[in-house]
């Protein structure tokens, strides 16, 4: 089965802070990414990786940085966390075969910035 | 802009009905449509999926009807069960280069016994 974990489940952080969301795929998928989910917004991308080394902007990019050291970790950062990135952040890895990508998500992490 | 929009936002039925999620989007270059469910606590789980040559892709209970000229489609759910309580989210990609998702918003499903 699939796996994609995410830590930690629950964060709270202080603005101006630095946060670092961690995320582990063993699905040996070369596609990662980093979504985070809002009332009235859905899911939106932030960032996304086609393998270790990689990182590329998503659609809010703003405020974040991507690392993907290796094939199975990709990592989210605050470097200065704000009120307004007050979300619940999914990690997921796809499964790029033929273009009808299927992703694969963690449980998520809920992020408090206070 | 909302690239991919669906309606209505919540839904409520009853045990045994059949549940109607619309979905439309606005870029015509999409032509891969996944449907994904999402739990309460934890992440989307991808449902079922449609490609745009087709007009209709069943999977069991779950039914994704397509109208490429009008640039919508919708997920039917037959005899819905308490278990399907949950949210779903229709998703849009295209198929050149890399994949980028675009979700709507979601819609909110309560199947009352």
């Amino acid at each position: 089965e699939a796996a994609v974990t995410q830590s930690p489940r629950n964060k709270v952080a202080v603005t101006g802070g630095k946060v670092t969301l961690s995320c582990n795929q063993t699905n040996n998928h070369n596609n990662m990414y980093w979504y985070r989910q809002d009332t009235g917004h859905g899911l939106r991308l932030i960032h996304y990786s086609y393998g270790a080394g990689s990182t590329e902007k998503g659609d809010i990019p703003d405020g974040y940085k991507a690392s993907r050291p290796s094939q199975e970790n990709f990592s989210l950062i605050l470097e200065l966390a704000t009120p307004s990135q007050t979300s619940v952040y999914f990690c997921a890895s796809g499964d790029a075969g033929g273009g009808n990508e299927r992703l694969f998500f963690g449980h998520g992490t809920k992020l408090s910035v206070l | 802009q909302q690239q991919v929009r669906q309606s209505p936002q919540s839904l409520t039925v009853w045990e045994g009905e059949t549940a109607i999620l619309n979905c439309s989007y606005e870029n015509s270059a999409f032509d891969y449509f996944p449907w994904y469910q999402q739990f309460p606590g934890e992440g989307p789980a991808l449902l079922i999926s449609i490609l745009s040559v087709s007009n209709k892709k069943e999977d069991g209970r779950f039914t994704i009807f397509f109208n490429k000229r009008e640039k919508k489609l919708s997920l039917h759910i037959a005899d819905s069960q308490p278990g399907d309580s949950a949210t779903y989210f229709c998703a849009a990609s295209t198929n050149t280069g890399y994949q980028n998702f675009y979700f709507g918003k979601g819609t909110s499903l309560t199947v009352i016994p």
